[in-house]
């Protein structure tokens, strides 16, 4: 398995501002993802993030709103821009480990507890 | 987007009995995964399927992949206080990424 931290644990911002939330991992990992729960929801994909180059984004989710990083195997950043009420969620980390052993599953950060004021 | 039938959507038991939850699709995965997300946390993997029929389980859990890879069950025997939480199922597709239930929220009755 692999070991999630994430940085910071919870916030409360203004609304208008930006966070920037931060993911390290304690080996090296192919595939890196960053999700949103929104209260008492489901998780819900924003993108992939691709270690070199862009992320790549799902449906409803933009690179202006939601940037990301990902300059390693190890650490990626989401960046919650702009921030309005509606964003207050839960945004996790996520990777995935390609091997044999583990068949491709994937473990999660504790997450990053965000409201907008 | 596309999201998998998970129910109950919450279930209320006696601390000691079994519980059992479901999800379904109309689409076929090859890896079904079983998730617990406890207040606060991330989800915690419990138990991934990788082939048609397989039954597996992990101490009290036990988990189903349907012969027709478009429906798993999980259930719990002899529930505990700290069985508590919700529970999520998740089906992965082709790109590696997951398809999630609405997940199932159990509450265990003093």
């Amino acid at each position: 398995s692999a070991v999630i931290s994430q940085k910071p644990s919870r916030d409360i911002c203004q609304r208008g501002t930006s966070l920037t939330i931060q993911c390290q991992v304690d080996s090296q990992v192919t595939m890196m993802f960053w999700y949103r729960q929104q209260p008492g929801q489901s998780l819900t994909l924003i993108a992939t993030a691709n270690q070199g180059s862009e992320a790549t984004y799902e449906s409803g989710f933009v690179i202006d709103k939601f940037p990301i990083s990902r300059p390693n195997l190890t650490f990626s950043t989401l960046t919650v821009s702009n921030m309005s009420p509606e964003d207050s969620s839960i945004y996790l980390c996520s990777v995935m480990l390609l091997d044999s052993d583990t068949y491709n599953e994937q473990f999660f950060g504790p997450g990053t507890r965000l409201t907008v004021l | 987007g596309q999201q998998l039938n998970q129910s109950p959507q919450s279930m209320f038991i006696q601390e000691g009995e079994d519980v059992s939850m479901n999800c379904t699709s109309s689409s076929i995965f090859n890896t079904w995964l079983w998730y617990k997300q406890d207040p606060g946390e991330g989800p915690v993997l419990l138990i991934a399927l990788y082939k048609a029929g397989e039954l597996t389980s992990n101490g009290r859990l036990t988990a189903q992949f349907g012969i027709t890879r478009k429906d798993s069950f999980l259930n719990i025997s002899a529930s505990i206080p700290s069985d508590v939480g919700i529970y999520f199922c998740a089906g992965q597709d082709s790109n590696y990424q997951l398809i999630w239930g609405a997940g199932t929220k159990l509450i265990i009755k003093p």
